[in-house]
């Protein structure tokens, strides 16, 4: 079992409606976590950034950490086909490696 | 200012053929991380770097693959002997190191295709 699990979708919504993303993760010393966005043949870019549990919000998008429930989770509101992408998470301990999630294929429907 | 930025962009290799990838980091950055990433997958760790020190290169799936820094700037990974399981893309992540943090700032990526 892998230590961080993300639906891969693909995820088809209409354009406006909220998103809901989310990951599972088993490693409990994970204090960082992050969502990146990647478009096709592009590379990731960091969209959200999070340390521990807690909400964090950035114009439409929100982050939330369960540390509890081991559970982390990125909504967009008011949805736009230029959110059409992969929506990876990614999560560490401290300074060093990220260990990723499969990454969710997102598509907004105009 | 500039990004992450990664040379070549796309490489074709012949199966047994010797390849380096380049990374410049982002001014200042004292982390360079290295990520293999295969189709349809989320990145895989590699090696990282902290200046010109390899503090972590655990994620190397073999001793083909070999990775430096020698200035604490510009890296270089090498895969020799390329084999047809070694086509993914390859991402260069660079971060500031300071006490709390860990945001990484990815490349572009070379995408490696091995026949």
């Amino acid at each position: 079992q892998k230590e961080v699990e993300q639906d891969p979708g693909p995820l088809s919504v209409p354009e406006g409606a909220i998103v809901s993303l989310n990951c599972t993760y088993s490693n409990s010393a994970f204090q960082y976590f992050m969502w990146y966005r990647q478009y096709s043949r592009k590379g990731p870019e960091l969209l959200m950034y999070t340390y521990s549990s807690g909400n964090k919000e950035d114009g439409r998008f929100t982050a939330q950490v369960d540390k509890s429930s081991k559970y982390i989770s990125l909504f967009i509101r008011d949805s736009q086909p230029s959110d059409s992408a992969t929506y990876l998470c990614a999560m560490s301990q401290g300074n060093e490696k990220l260990t990723f999630g499969t990454g969710t294929r997102l598509t907004i429907i105009p | 200012g500039a990004g992450v930025s990664q040379s070549p962009r796309y490489k074709v290799a012949k199966r047994g053929q010797d390849v380096a990838l380049r990374c410049d980091p982002i001014s200042g950055h004292v982390s360079l991380f290295w990520y293999q990433q295969a189709l349809g997958q989320g990145p895989e760790f590699l090696t990282y770097f902290q200046n010109e020190a390899q503090l972590d290169k655990s994620g190397l799936p073999s001793d083909r693959f070999f990775a430096e820094r020698p200035e604490g700037s510009v890296s270089t990974l090498k895969i020799q002997r390329t084999q047809q399981e070694d086509s993914a893309v390859y991402l260069c992540a660079s971060s500031r190191r300071w006490s709390g943090g860990n945001e990484q700032f990815f490349g572009p990526g070379t995408r490696l295709t091995v026949l």
